[in-house]
């Protein structure tokens, strides 16, 4: 079964509006990975967590440091240029391989 | 610092033929990853190595693909008699223990 469930599936977003992302794990995860996929296919990565929480610009990101559960990502003041499909990936505890979720798909509209 | 570069970027086939993609991971990386993205999914494991050891290919399709990674640095993956459904983008990945994960641009392939 999945690992990663990722949600919601797909969001619009008007410009300067803000909105979360969240991916939830089936089990313990070590560390988890967000990323943004453009339009040439390219996997950019956002976030590398191994808990507590980063932030860059307009984006923040938390692991859950307790249960290592779930994370979010946050979008402050959406601009047009963060369309995309944004994808998490949870390493689990103990491995190396790292679980995809499904993807949200983001549109920013003027 | 080099990225990981991957080669072929494009590739079109028809079915039965073979294929075979490059990765060459960012220097002192010991852990790489290969990935299959079919169009709208997400990526999904198909083998990874530590050093030239292979650690899981367990959802690698053994009959037709193989990976190798003989010196522990470039791995190639190989498709043979290629089919309809192995059309996708093989996403090559690589990091180090602990630390974030990089991708290459990816080697899109159609098979006709």
């Amino acid at each position: 079964g999945d690992q990663v469930e990722q949600s919601p599936s797909a969001l619009s977003l008007h410009e300067g509006t803000d909105s979360a992302l969240r991916c939830n794990f089936t089990t313990t995860m070590r560390s988890v990975q967000w990323f943004r996929q453009n339009s040439r296919g390219s996997l950019i990565s956002l976030f590398y967590l191994a808990s507590g929480t980063k932030e860059n610009g307009r984006l923040k990101s938390a692991f859950d440091s307790k249960e290592r559960r779930y994370s979010t990502l946050h979008i402050r003041d959406a601009q047009l240029e963060d369309s995309g499909t944004y994808f998490c990936a949870a390493e689990a505890a103990g491995y190396q391989n790292f679980y995809f979720g499904k993807g949200t798909s983001l549109t920013v509209i003027p | 610092e080099a990225g990981v570069t991957q080669s072929p970027r494009y590739a079109v086939l028809q079915e039965g033929q073979a294929v075979s993609f490059w990765c060459d991971p960012i220097s002192g990386h010991d852990t790489l990853y290969w990935y299959q993205q079919p169009r709208d999914q997400g990526p999904q494991l198909l083998v990874y190595f530590r050093d030239e050891a292979v650690i899981d290919n367990s959802q690698l399709p053994s009959d037709r693909f193989s990976a190798v990674r003989p010196k522990g640095t470039n791995s190639t993956l190989k498709i043979q008699s290629a089919k309809q459904g192995d059309t996708a983008t093989y996403l090559c990945a690589s990091h180090r223990v602990g630390n974030t994960l990089y991708f290459g641009e990816g080697s899109r392939l159609i098979v006709v």
